[in-house]
């Protein structure tokens, strides 16, 4: 079965401080994975796709297949990055996302 | 502007009293989805359509309905709505290029 796993429901970290929100993934054959914001009150919106290998934001996602995971990192957090997170892949040929559950990042100033 | 557009945004209603949320598009997407977001559960997917008169169940189905008339617009209906369907729901669609979901301004429904 397809599953998206985001195992912290909630990450804090200080302004400046690194951050690492974890993805890990089960899913056949080889996905195209995205991170998708949402910032308080807003829509959901794009944040970056693997395939695009591009950095948004300060942002950066690696696929590693071989540990099924696309972890999103930032080196130095701001406080504007204070958002829910989440982790979907997309199945080859199709358009129906899985979502993962999930992360609430707050930086604290 | 390439924009989705939900109305209406905010609903409180009674158990039983049929809704309506309407999704619109004006980037004539094909597909286009409804999800319910949930504390601690994230986004479920309700409903979603390939194209006009075709609509297939997501993960959570129960108790919505969908239509695909025309490319534009895939409301979603409540026949008999229930305190469980106190929901955030969102209506997206796929730009068939990239993959890339582009979501509605969400639609926060309370059924008392």
């Amino acid at each position: 079965a397809q599953r998206v796993t985001q195992p912290e429901k909630l990450l804090s970290v200080f302004k400046g401080a690194p951050v690492e929100l974890k993805c890990n993934y089960s899913y056949s054959g080889s996905p195209e994975l995205f991170w998708y914001v949402q910032y308080s009150r807003q829509r959901l919106q794009l944040l970056l796709r693997h395939i695009s290998r591009e950095s948004i934001k300060g942002f950066t996602a690696d696929l590693n297949k071989g540990e099924t995971s696309f972890h999103l990192k930032k080196p130095f957090a701001q406080e504007e990055d204070s958002a829910m997170y989440y982790c979907a892949p997309l199945g080859a040929g199709s358009y129906q996302l899985t979502f993962g559950k999930g992360t609430k990042l707050s930086v604290i100033p | 502007e390439a924009q989705v557009t939900q109305n209406p945004r905010y609903l409180i209603t009674v158990t039983g009293k049929k809704l309506t949320v309407t999704c619109s598009q004006n980037m004539n997407h094909e597909y286009m989805s409804w999800y319910r977001q949930d504390p601690g559960l994230g986004l479920r997917q309700i409903y979603y359509s390939m194209n006009v008169e075709v609509t297939d169940k997501g993960d959570v189905p129960e108790g919505y309905k969908v239509s695909r008339k025309e490319k534009r617009n895939f409301p979603l209906i409540l026949e008999s709505p229930s305190p469980n369907q106190t929901s955030l729901y969102f209506c997206a669609t796929v730009a068939g290029v990239n993959n890339e979901q582009f979501f509605g301004p969400g639609t926060r429904l309370t059924v008392l």
